[in-house]
């Protein structure tokens, strides 16, 4: 079984520039969704995608932005980077059932905005 | 909302004592999780509570759950060095359809000889 990957590890960027994080869910997940974790906090919930739509979403502006392909993989964007965007940034993939939904979390794309 | 409080956010102890990190949240939930999360790295999930009263070990770590209480606990027991580690409960916030995660803080544990 494969579980959550996410690419690239590392990223550095310069403000006002465009970014593309990617994720691959693990194997029979149908869920994905992206946490930021700034240096020294816990993560916080960006945004949810089930059967390739948004499912629900945290207080993160609307450029960023994502997607879910039909093979359950995710990418997110970010648009006009700030540097407040500089963080780890977290996708966990999950399988959506009415019991509970545990989150995998994968290894994380540090983003580092200059 | 639901907030996610940890304390404390920051334990030094010794090899060999006892301790425990607590979690409280503000808003009805039947999920809460715990989290390891070494530096750099991403989270490593070490415990799952779905119920009032659940109770899980692994090693020197047990974590139970009061959702009366709205209350959960992590406790180490004869702490190693192994067990420095960030560690995070996490809570499944079950408001606007999504399971969503609200996380604490952490909690910043390290063990010295």
């Amino acid at each position: 079984e494969t579980g959550v990957t996410q690419s690239p590890t590392h990223l550095i960027k310069t403000r006002g520039q465009q970014v593309t994080l990617r994720c691959s869910s693990q194997s029979g997940h149908n869920t994905v969704s992206w946490y930021q974790q700034a240096l020294g906090q816990g993560p916080q919930f960006i945004f949810q995608y089930y059967r390739e739509e948004e499912n629900g979403r945290g207080n993160f502006p609307p450029r960023f932005s994502g997607l879910q392909f039909p093979n359950y993989s995710s990418e997110l964007n970010v648009n006009a980077l700030e540097l407040d965007d500089s963080a780890l940034y977290l996708c966990a993939s999950s399988y959506r059932d009415r019991v509970y939904n545990e989150q995998f979390f994968g290894p994380g794309t540090r983003l580092t905005v200059l | 909302e639901l907030k996610v409080e940890q304390n404390p956010l920051f334990l030094s102890m010794q090899e060999g004592k006892n301790y425990t990190i607590y979690c409280n949240y503000s808003t009805t939930s039947d999920r809460l999780y715990w989290y390891r999360q070494d530096p750099g790295k991403s989270l490593e999930s070490l415990f799952v509570l779905l119920s009032n009263g659940a109770v899980k070990q692994e090693g020197r770590l047990m974590a139970s759950l009061d959702t009366k209480a709205r209350l959960s606990t992590l406790h180490i027991t004869a702490a190693v060095h192994d067990l420095s580690a960030t560690y995070f409960c996490a809570v499944d916030d079950p408001q606007g359809g999504s399971e969503k995660l609200v996380f604490g803080k952490g909690t910043k544990l390290t063990v010295n000889p």
